[in-house]
């Protein structure tokens, strides 16, 4: 049962453009979202956050974007660099005894040159 | 100055075997947590401490034993490993139960043949 999905493996696109990256969800106690960045042979690193409450966050060249009703977040990185080259993963996040994240499958972005 | 850390980075042993991965973090956080990224490419909560305490245990075989000797230490033992338990193993922590941002180690290998 996949709570948290990203449906697309991987997406390229070229230096300065934007990227996209898409995630939905099913549990709608989830209240807040967050995006991972990672490396290959390193641990995610986070990268930005957004409550439930709220439809936009930004920060830099990142910009999360919630629409509650279709269960669905994105993340948009303008201009993309090639260091932006990385596995992104979507978590979410539910209020409880602890905040334990519920990670996406993660999109393999390729900034191109 | 690392943040989490983890050792080993690899551990290849045979089936059967019983090894330990160790995490400490440096960062004054009371949570602490492991995670499971499996060959689907997934992180799955396996378990949660807070102070030294067992917060969550997330339908993990009881081979998997953690222990926590101080708020800054979470090692993670397993008995009689099986093929099924290779995986990337991710030690995580955050500030207290109710943070939203986690901060990753970078990982441990382990590879059972």
């Amino acid at each position: 049962d996949q709570q948290v999905k990203q449906n697309s493996p991987s997406l390229s696109v070229q230096e300065g453009r934007i990227s996209i990256l898409n995630c939905d969800y099913t549990n709608s106690m989830f209240d807040y979202f967050l995006w991972y960045k990672k490396y290959p042979a390193e641990g995610p690193t986070f990268l930005i956050s957004i409550s439930s409450i709220k439809d936009k966050n930004e920060d830099g060249r990142f910009t999360v974007f919630l629409n509650k009703s279709a269960k669905h977040l994105s993340l948009h990185i303008v201009p993309s660099q090639p260091g932006d080259s990385a596995v992104y993963f979507c978590a979410a996040s539910v209020a409880g005894s602890a905040r334990q994240l519920t990670f996406g499958s993660g999109t393999q972005l390729t900034v191109l040159p | 100055d690392t943040a989490v850390s983890q050792t080993p980075k690899y551990l290849v042993t045979q089936m059967g075997n019983d090894k330990s991965i160790k995490c400490e973090q440096n960062l004054g956080h009371d949570t602490m947590y492991w995670y499971k990224q499996d060959s689907k490419k997934f992180l799955k909560i396996m378990f949660s401490y807070n102070n030294k305490e067992l917060i969550i245990n997330e339908t993990v075989p009881n081979r998997f034993s953690p222990k926590s000797p101080d708020k800054a230490h979470l090692n993670l033992h397993i008995n009689s490993l099986e093929l099924g338990d290779s995986a990337v193993y991710f030690c995580a922590s955050s500030q207290d139960l109710l943070a939203i941002e986690q901060y990753f180690g970078p990982g441990t290998r382990l590879t059972v043949t």
